[in-house]
């Protein structure tokens, strides 16, 4: 994805914390969204960060920081449901709405 | 619930075949997008439409075109399609305005021999 970047897998065991960090280009930002996408199935939207700090929905937490043009989406309590691939993705100002997606981190839930 | 329904799930078609790929939504929305999708790419957005009748070219719109005649209908449209657009093509739509979240469709995954 364009200026949007974040780890290509990541492995972690039942029930442990994974955190999964995204990077993104500040210019004309507005709003960090995070998406989950089981394997074969369509992107289903889990959270989305417009002003610093933490976000948390159950067991997964998403955060933002503006001035470093960083987020973090974590996981806790991972469940073998869990894996899956994970989308960061960035909104503009200027964009009708159009949003940049990272490539997608995958997440690997091991028993 | 927001639902956005992609015509077929698969797709087998010929090169230089025309190919239209349908994507309805049932919530009113504003905006609606095509994007595909291949390993270590990411989503990739080919077109997008912000009203009916209107339509913007995404990053990648060079073999494609796009038809919206009714709001909740946007159609992908390959005039002739070849190998290298095999691929899952993924339909999505948001509500419009300030609201960005995108709401997407189960894809088709189309293959062109």
């Amino acid at each position: 994805g364009q200026n949007i970047d974040q780890p290509t897998e990541m492995t972690a065991t039942e029930g442990a914390i994974v955190q999964i960090n995204c990077t993104y280009q500040t210019s004309g930002f507005n709003g960090l969204f995070w998406y989950q996408q089981h394997a074969g199935e369509a992107p289903t939207f889990l959270s989305y960060n417009v002003l610093d700090g933490l976000e948390e929905k159950g067991r997964f937490s998403s955060f933002l920081s503006r001035s470093k043009g960083y987020s973090y989406l974590l996981l806790k309590e991972l469940q073998m449901k869990d894996s899956a691939s994970y989308l960061c993705a960035r909104g503009a100002t200027d964009s009708w709405g159009k949003l940049q997606f990272g490539a997608g981190t995958q997440v690997v839930v091991t028993p | 619930d927001v639902k956005v329904t992609q015509s077929s799930r698969y797709l087998v078609k010929r090169t230089g075949e025309k190919v239209f790929l349908e994507c309805v939504q049932d919530m009113d929305h504003e905006n609606m997008f095509w994007y595909r999708q291949d390993p270590g790419l990411g989503l990739r957005l080919i077109y997008f439409s912000y009203d009916v009748k209107m339509k913007e070219k995404g990053d990648i719109p060079e073999g494609y075109s796009v038809s919206r005649e009714k709001k909740e209908r946007f159609s992908l449209i390959l005039e002739s399609a070849s190998t290298n657009q095999t691929s899952m093509y993924l339909c999505a739509s948001s509500i419009g305005g300030g609201e960005n979240i995108q709401y997407f469709g189960a894809g088709t995954r189309l293959s062109v021999l």
